[in-house]
């Protein structure tokens, strides 16, 4: 199985922050990664899909890189609405499976 | 619009069954991929099955295999998850997702359902 690794775990910061958050796979998948945001008692939202693609309706401030095994996905100018627990996870092969999630709280 | 609404959980002793449904709207069903995914009380997200279009593909994690069974009915729209000698460790929020297939070898499962809470507990 492929294990997804994120980092870091948690980070507070501030409104209009520039946020980075990684990812890093166990092993090469290409650029089959996708990531999401998830608010409390809500069900996940897909944010980017092929690394660095955005899902239509998701605002630019949002973008990832990577390929390969190192992954980044970045929050340009960090708003109230942003703050969230973001999760990695690798479609290349099954068993799909998620990074362990960066929760983001305001500073 | 898209529309995923899951049904069917509940409070469960261990050893029992359950089955899961997800009722599906806004988009062509019998040409997507779908899949379960869960997440227990304050953890991460888990994947849990999932099914091709037609059904000829059918996946699982380790974790349910040989206690859970995907299926789906696409005259009805519905994707199912039963669910067979249940454990305290399968208690989670439920999720049903629809996929997008855009390379590799699994689907981008882009739109998630609401969830539905499955508590195993005697």
């Amino acid at each position: 199985d492929i294990q997804m690794t994120q980092s870091p775990s948690s980070l507070s910061a501030s409104v209009g922050d520039r946020v980075t958050i990684t990812c890093r796979a166990s092993q090469g998948i290409s650029n089959y990664l996708a990531w999401f945001q998830q608010k409390p008692g809500k069900a996940p939202k897909s944010l980017i899909y092929a690394a660095s693609s955005l899902q239509s309706g998701v605002p630019s401030k949002f973008s990832g890189s990577g390929s390969g095994t190192d992954f980044t996905l970045t929050i340009s100018s960090l708003q109230p609405e942003d703050f969230a627990t973001y999760y990695c996870q690798q479609y290349n092969s099954y068993p799909l499976t998620f990074g362990g999630g960066t929760r983001v709280e305001i500073k | 619009e898209v529309q995923l609404l899951e049904s069917g959980g509940g409070l469960v002793q261990p050893g029992g069954s359950l089955r899961l449904s997800c009722a599906a709207g806004g988009f062509t069903f019998s040409s997507s991929a779908m899949a379960w995914f869960r997440q227990a009380p304050g953890k991460g997200l888990d994947w849990v099955s999932a099914i091709s279009g037609n059904s000829a593909a059918i996946y699982y994690a380790d974790s349910v295999k040989g206690r859970f069974t995907i299926s789906r009915d696409n005259s009805k729209n519905t994707l199912y998850l039963q669910m067979n000698s249940l454990r305290a460790e399968d208690t989670a929020v439920y999720y049903c997702a629809k996929g997008v297939y855009y390379g590799g070898e699994a689907s981008v499962f882009d739109i998630w359902g609401q969830g539905t809470m499955v508590t195993v507990s005697s």
